[in-house]
């Protein structure tokens, strides 16, 4: 079964710094892109960040980019996404999502529950 | 920035078909997926390069992208598929999503 558990969410002050991790299991996670998607209390989705397969190509959203980076280690599975000088509007659950590796451009096919983000001081 | 433009609601009755909208400039010629998000549930792809389904979507779901507008469309809505949708498209090298559209079965 795909499964996609992310982690190390949490309230943090402003300007403070948190790492996302997401352990990936149940598929061979090496040969797949992987982004992050946030969703603000009450709001619509919003795209975070995007990494290629092997980990060379990264793409960020506007309101991230400088701030936030996306990693990942397929020995282990995990993908990651650095957040630092966090702003109040950053509050988010944060979810990892695949991409679907059979089509191009062919969605978001598996989605992790989410972790919680909460900046404020 | 790209743009994607959703309604915030759409109400339909059961059985009825319900259509969504999702506008942006030339969206005919990128791909668009669409998203199913219960409450409290992660969202769902229930439709993928414009008219695709992924295994186990019902084929009451159906979608089609021309000109500035995809469409995603519900025949014989049934109460299970109450629910925020959303849009998504790539533009260059960053994802957009809509607004998202809560679908009301009345």
């Amino acid at each position: 079964e795909v499964q996609l558990v992310e982690s190390g969410g949490g309230l943090v002050q402003p300007g403070g710094s948190l790492r996302l991790s997401c352990e990936a299991s149940g598929f061979a996670f090496s040969f797949y892109e992987m982004n992050w998607v946030r969703q603000a209390p009450g709001k619509g989705l919003e795209w975070v960040s995007h990494i290629s397969s092997n980990g060379i190509t990264t793409y960020y959203a506007d309101s991230v980019k400088g701030r936030f980076t996306i990693s990942r280690d397929n020995a282990k599975n995990s993908l990651y996404l650095q957040m630092n000088s966090l702003r109040d509007d950053d509050t988010a659950v944060y979810s990892c999502a695949r991409e679907s590796s059979a089509y191009d451009q062919g969605g978001f096919d598996r989605w992790g529950q989410g972790t919680r983000v909460t900046v404020s001081s | 920035s790209y743009e994607l433009t959703q309604p915030p609601s759409v109400s339909v009755s059961p059985g009825q078909t319900a259509s969504i909208t999702c506008s942006g400039d030339k969206l005919g010629d990128k791909y668009v997926c669409w998203y199913q998000q219960r409450a409290g549930q992660s969202p769902v792809l229930v439709i993928f390069q414009d008219s695709k389904r992924p295994s186990g979507i019902p084929e009451r779901f159906s979608g089609s992208n021309s000109g500035n507008t995809a469409t995603l469309t519900i025949s014989g809505t049934q109460a299970m598929d109450e629910a925020d949708y959303y849009c998504q498209a790539w533009a260059s090298t960053t994802v957009v999503f809509g607004g998202g559209t809560r679908l009301t079965v009345l």
